[in-house]
């Protein structure tokens, strides 16, 4: 099975901070990677797919980046409602393995 | 409006059995894969399985196989997720969530989960 993992696991940031979180696989998938957003108690909500295309709806301070085996999710200006744990996913194959999560955490 | 609605939660006892249900709306049911996700308490996300409802195709992850049933019946637009025997590790909220489908530019077909229920907890105690 694809692996893949975060980093960092968790991060503190400040409101208008620019963001960076790093999604590594254990193998190459190309450009098949999503990333989510989870807040307590809710479901994940996808913001990227296909690595960089942006989700409808979804705010344009959100970006991302990568292909092969490293990929990044930027927020370029924090903003409250922001505060959450992202995961990145592989759609390189149909078990679409998550990452193990980054919780961003209010500094 | 389109939707996941997830059945409510359930309390069990270990060596019982459940089954967990996700209706769809909105959409055309049988054209779309659906996911299971669990997320145990406090801990990130696990890909459990997808079946497509239009034929009843299913694939398991590893982790999974053997352990639950997905299944789904097209007829009531509705996946289901079983156990035959709860474990107390069982214990955690359980997503459904569709599969989308897309073509973009300078990949194949490229997958991604669009839509999702609010989760099922099950808590599995004696």
């Amino acid at each position: 099975d694809i692996q893949m993992t975060q980093s960092p696991s968790s991060l503190s940031a400040s409101v208008g901070d620019r963001v960076t979180i790093t999604c590594r696989a254990s193998q190459s998938i190309s450009s098949y990677l999503n990333w989510y957003q989870q807040k307590p108690g809710k479901a994940p909500k996808l913001l990227i797919y296909a690595a960089s295309s942006l989700q409808s709806g979804v705010p344009s301070r959100f970006s991302g980046s990568g292909s092969g085996t490293d990929f990044t999710l930027t927020i370029s200006s924090l903003q409250p409602e922001d505060f959450a744990t992202y995961y990145c996913q592989q759609s390189y194959n149909s078990r679409g393995t998550f990452g193990q999560g980054t919780k961003l955490e209010i500094k | 409006e389109v939707q996941l609605v997830q059945s409510g939660a359930e309390v069990k006892k270990p060596g019982e059995s459940l089954k967990i249900s996700c209706k769809g709306s909105g959409y055309s049911f049988t054209s779309y894969w659906i996911g299971w996700v669990r997320q145990m308490p406090g801990k990130g996300l696990e890909w459990m399985g997808i079946i497509y409802p239009g034929d009843s195709d299913t694939r398991y992850s590893p982790s999974f196989q053997g352990q639950v049933t997905i299944s789904a019946d097209k007829s009531i637009s509705t996946a289901y997720l079983q156990w035959s025997s709860l474990k107390a590790s069982d214990t955690a909220m359980y997503y459904c969530a569709r599969r989308m489908n897309r073509a973009v530019a300078g990949t194949d077909l490229v997958w991604y989960f669009d839509l999702w229920g609010r989760g099922t907890l099950v808590t599995v105690s004696s």
